[in-house]
């Protein structure tokens, strides 16, 4: 079947460093997305993996393994505005459709 | 550029009415998907279109019917409204296909049914 599991909550200090995984299975794959959703908003992109490998954008970092179905986000220096959901999402039964993690909160603490 | 706009922001309803919630998007995206996030899940594709006067349906399009008679525009119709649609639903569009494109979101509509 197809899944992608992250954890549920995660919590951070200010200006730590986090690392937020994302395990999938899917029936196709086109790539991983990473979006970040701040409470009582909609998502928006923060990155896109085809290849294997670590693409670094500013603070925020993301890898993915394809022959291990694994992806992580990375995030640097946290701030308080970091604080929110980061859903991960891969291709789902066909090219149009994606299939979304249920997210990670995290929180940040000072 | 507006982006991908949603109205309503919040509605209620009773049990059994009907509504559309209505979606716009001013990018010239061929690619529209609309979709529902539960408390605590993920979010789930209800329809999408990949173009004017083409859709199809997504994981969970039961209760739900769509339209695309424009790029712009790509309405969603909730007929005998039911507790289970109680949920957030966005709106959002691409320029390429759903799962190597960047999707761009509406800010959601707000549903309770009661």
């Amino acid at each position: 079947g197809q899944n992608i599991d992250q954890p549920t909550e995660m919590t951070a200090t200010e200006g730590a460093i986090v690392q937020i995984n994302c395990t999938y299975q899917t029936s196709g794959f086109n790539g991983l997305f990473w979006y970040q959703q701040h409470a009582g908003e909609a998502p928006t992109f923060l990155s896109y993996n085809v290849l294997d490998g670590l693409e670094e954008k500013g603070r925020f970092s993301s890898f993915l393994s394809r022959s291990k179905g694994y992806s992580y986000l990375l995030l640097k220096e946290l701030q308080m505005k970091d604080s929110a959901s980061y859903l991960c999402a891969s291709e789902g039964d066909s090219n149009y459709q994606l299939i979304w993690g249920a997210g990670t909160k995290l929180i940040i603490k000072p | 550029n507006a982006g991908v706009t949603q109205t309503p922001k919040f509605r209620i309803l009773k049990i059994g009415q009907s509504m559309t919630l209505q979606c716009t998007q001013d990018m010239n995206h061929n690619y529209m998907y609309w979709y529902r996030q539960d408390p605590g899940m993920g979010l789930k594709l209800i329809y999408y279109s990949v173009g004017a006067g083409i859709t199809d349906k997504g994981e969970v399009p039961n209760g739900y019917n769509v339209s695309r008679s424009t790029t712009e525009d790509f309405p969603l119709r909730l007929e005998l409204a039911a507790p289970s649609q109680t949920s957030v639903y966005f709106c959002a569009s691409s320029y390429s296909a759903g799962s190597s494109g960047e999707q761009y979101f509406g800010p959601g509509t707000r549903l309770t049914v009661t």
